[in-house]
């Protein structure tokens, strides 16, 4: 059974800090990697996807992936109140085509 | 371009109905999933369904289940409704090939009481 692992939190960081967020994944197949961000109440949305190993930089947001150490992780520059959300690691089930599985999610406050 | 809708947005049911739950993919997606998000709890993944076929499903009794239409809009039915079915279901759209990103929609809240 594929695990995907992540700190619930909460994660508290100042306003204009880097926030890092981590999740680690069971299946050494896994190829591709995904963060969500998911506020109270709503949907997941798709932030940002990763499927090499090394740096994915969007805006304030950096993906990191480590396929040797099955970790992936996200860092958030520059951290607004905004942000505060949970964010949700994801790996494909690949005996499920595509469907995706989660993690728990870490929760992120920033305060300003 | 529209992204994945899903209707209704609430929902409130009595315990032992049945609730039919209905989305629209991102034009151009083939894949639809299911997941179940319970309060507190994280996304469990319900259903996959891609090209009219139902092609896997999570760790849930026969009585969740659903179908693709030719279009490629599905619908998930929640049949003999229990109290902890309560949560809020959330429909993915996706290309439908391996590693490519899925996009959720914006969800219906089921209330059985």
């Amino acid at each position: 059974q594929k695990e995907v692992e992540q700190n619930s939190g909460p994660l508290s960081v100042p306003e204009g800090a880097i926030a890092s967020l981590n999740c680690t994944y069971s299946d050494r197949g896994s190829q591709s990697f995904f963060w969500y961000r998911q506020y109270s109440g709503k949907s997941p949305e798709l932030i940002m996807s990763i499927y090499s190993n090394g740096d994915k930089e969007d805006g304030r947001f950096t993906a990191q992936l480590n396929k040797a150490s099955q970790y992936v992780s996200l860092l958030i520059r520059d951290s607004q109140p905004s942000d505060s959300a949970t964010y949700l690691c994801a790996v494909p089930h690949n005996q499920a085509g595509t469907a995706l599985i989660f993690g728990k999610g870490t929760t992120l406050s920033v305060s300003s | 371009e529209a992204g994945v809708t899903q209707s209704p947005t609430h929902l409130i049911k009595t315990r032992g109905q049945q609730a039919t739950l209905r989305c629209s993919p991102i034009s151009g997606h083939t894949s639809v999933y299911w997941y179940q998000q319970a309060l507190g709890l994280g996304l469990q993944f319900l259903l996959w369904y891609d090209e009219g076929e139902e092609r896997n499903r999570g760790n849930f009794p026969p009585r969740f289940s659903g179908r693709q239409f030719p279009n490629y809009s599905s619908e998930l039915n929640v049949n003999a409704l229990e109290l902890e079915d309560s949560a809020l279901y959330l429909c993915a759209s996706s290309l439908g090939f391996m590693n490519t990103e899925a996009f959720f929609g914006q969800g219906t809240r089921l209330t059985v009481v």
